[in-house]
């Protein structure tokens, strides 16, 4: 089957930049994605990494390697609202299933 | 522009009874998803539908039925409902096929069960 882990929670400072690591045990799927949810709220997309290597938008970065089966989230210049949840997700090519991971909680101190 | 929506919003049930969660997308997607979310577990996919017609179980089926009613629609049925179902249900679609994995969701149905 497939899975997704992620740590539980993390912990970074106002100003800073915190990693979000996935490790994924799946195979053919379109690549790995990154969704945001804050509390109370729906899970809204991040990012997308078709292929290896590094994508950037804003202060948000995501990386992924196949063949180590890694990606993480970068977050850069952290502020107050980026305080929640974030998911990874996997989209399968067979049947078109999206998994998610069980999310990482981000705490972000002032 | 709505997106997904997803009605009711909040709901309590009493054990036994039934009820249709529904879900409607206006993004001409021909994949919808149902997940539920409990404290700890994430995102866990209960149905889905690749396209109008069909519809395959996911991780967590058991006391669950759907109906991919149109293109538009995808509801979610409990028959009989167990204080195990208290949680919050999210709807989701997506463009089949395509390499970006983009899912909306909606606001979700916060269900408790007593």
């Amino acid at each position: 089957g497939q899975s997704l882990e992620q740590p539980s929670e993390v912990t970074a400072v106002e100003g800073a930049i915190v990693q979000i690591n996935c490790t994924y045990q799946t195979s053919g799927f379109y690549g790995l994605s990154w969704y945001q949810q804050h509390d109370g709220g729906a899970p809204t997309f991040l990012s997308y990494n078709a292929l290896d290597g590094l994508e950037e938008t804003g202060r948000f970065s995501s990386f992924l390697s196949r063949s180590d089966s890694y990606g993480y989230l970068l977050l850069q210049e952290l502020q107050m609202k980026d305080s929640a949840s974030y998911f990874c997700a996997v989209r399968s090519r067979r049947d078109d299933k999206i998994i998610f991971g069980k999310g990482t909680r981000l705490h972000i101190l002032p | 522009n709505a997106g997904v929506t997803q009605t009711p919003k909040f709901q309590v049930l009493k054990t036994g009874q039934s009820m249709t969660l529904q879900c409607a997308q206006d993004m001409n997607h021909n994949s919808m998803y149902w997940y539920r979310q409990d404290p700890g577990m994430g995102l866990r996919l209960i149905y889905y539908s690749a396209s109008e017609g069909t519809t395959d179980k996911g991780e967590v089926p058991n006391g669950y039925n759907v109906s991919r009613l149109n293109k538009r629609e995808f509801s979610l049925r409990l028959e009989s409902a167990a204080p195990s179902q208290t949680s919050v249900y999210f709807c989701a679609s997506s463009e089949v096929g395509t390499p970006n994995t983009e899912a909306f969701f909606g606001q979700g149905t916060r269900l408790t069960v007593v």
